[in-house]
Order: C-alpha cells, then structure tokens, then sequence
C-alpha cells in the first residue's frame, strides 16, 4: 500500500515564527509532490509543488524535498493568520496520466496572533 | 469562471436513494477525477478518466458509476446511497506538462445520507 503520511497536528505557531510541514511516502517511484491548503469547508488549493531535490522557494513558502529519506516538507515563513488551514502533502507515482496522486490525510496548522 | 464546476454543492438524501452529481471543467484538461473527502480528512482517489477513457478505477462499490460524455465532463451516479457514503465528493482536472501532473480541485459537493 503506497502512502503519504502526515502528522495530524494540531500544529499551533506564533504569528511572524516559521512553520514547518513535514511528510513522509513510502514510494520510492514517486516523481513529484505537492502541498495543497485546504480552508475548513473549501476545497484543496494548491500552493506549490517540487520534484528536484533541494528546496523551492514561492514567496514565503518553500517546500524542500530529499528522495533519499523519502521526506517532503514546507516552510512557511512570517507565518500569518491567513495561513491556518489544513496543508495537504501529496505524491505522484510516475509521469503518464495513469499515474495516481496519492494524498496525506493532512496537518492541521494553527497561527495564533 | 470557475474552472472545475461541480453540482449539486449539498446534497441530503435518504438510504436507498439514486443521486447524481455533476462535472464541468473549462480548463481544456484531457484528465478528470473524482475523489472522496471522509470525515478525517483523507482525500482518496475514486476514479480517473483521460479523454473520456477510464484509466483508474480504485476499489469501489460498484454503486458508484462514472460518465464521461466528453472530455470536459465527468459525472457521478450513486446507487442505492448507503450511510457511509457520506463524505465530500471533489471533482478535479489535470493536464500533465514537464513532469508535472497538478490536480486543481472543484469546490466539492457535500453528501449526507440520512
């Protein structure tokens, strides 16, 4: 069974502190990952994604990745209210379309002013 | 415009009952899914058509029934709804380019089966 996992969370950071996502997947033939956001009621939204290893920076988030633990994360730096949310980490399996995205159940992140 | 549309956005039915929810994207992508949101959060895959062709189809009841009639549609038929079809139901598209196979979600559409 080909997993992405998560902690859970509650992950509760000062506003202004960096947060940081972590994810573990147990395919090694994953080829890119993303992180989504999810507002409670909404749909995922996507923030980023990576396939290289090393980091990716987009504005104040920056996802990192190492194949060689099999660990993706996110930081999000000057955390703000505006980003407590669930943050969905996901892995795809190969490069055609029948490749499955595969997803984490997510980490619930709480910014506190 | 909303890029994936999906309908109904709720939806409360009674045990036994046939539903249908609809799928329209306007994003000109060749793949199109359904996944199910459960009460903790996971997101599972359901099913995946790329140009109106099945490509996954994971293990689920076979209550449930994807239609295709063109690229930029997928709908959903739910047979004989049970209580533990309750759930969010994301459509999603996606059109695979340089190594990267982005999924961009519809706003969902909430199912209680009472």
């Amino acid at each position: 069974q080909k997993e992405v996992e998560q902690n859970s969370g509650p992950l509760s950071v000062p506003e202004g502190a960096i947060a940081s996502l972590n994810c573990t997947y147990s395919d090694r033939g994953s080829q890119s990952f993303f992180w989504y956001r999810q507002y409670s009621g909404k749909s995922p939204e996507l923030i980023m994604f990576i396939y290289s290893n090393g980091d990716k920076e987009d504005g104040r988030f920056t996802a990192q990745l190492n194949k060689a633990s099999q660990y993706v994360s996110l930081l999000i730096r000057d955390s703000q209210p505006s980003d407590s949310a669930t943050y969905l980490c996901a892995a795809l399996g190969g490069y055609s379309s029948a490749s499955k995205i595969i997803f984490g159940s997510g980490t619930r992140l709480s910014i506190r002013p | 415009d909303t890029a994936v549309s999906q309908t109904p956005k709720y939806l409360v039915t009674q045990m036994g009952n046939d539903k249908s929810i609809k799928c329209e994207q306007n994003l000109g992508h060749d793949t199109m899914y359904w996944y199910k949101q459960d009460s903790k959060k996971f997101l599972k895959i359901m099913f995946s058509y790329n140009n109106k062709e099945l490509i996954i189809n994971e293990t689920v009841p076979n209550r449930f029934s994807p239609k295709s009639p063109d690229k930029a549609h997928l709908n959903l038929h739910i047979n004989s709804l049970e209580l533990g079809d309750s759930a969010v139901y994301f459509c999603a598209s996606s059109q695979y380019k340089d190594r990267v196979d982005t999924i961009y979600f519809g706003e969902g559409s909430w199912l209680t089966v009472v």
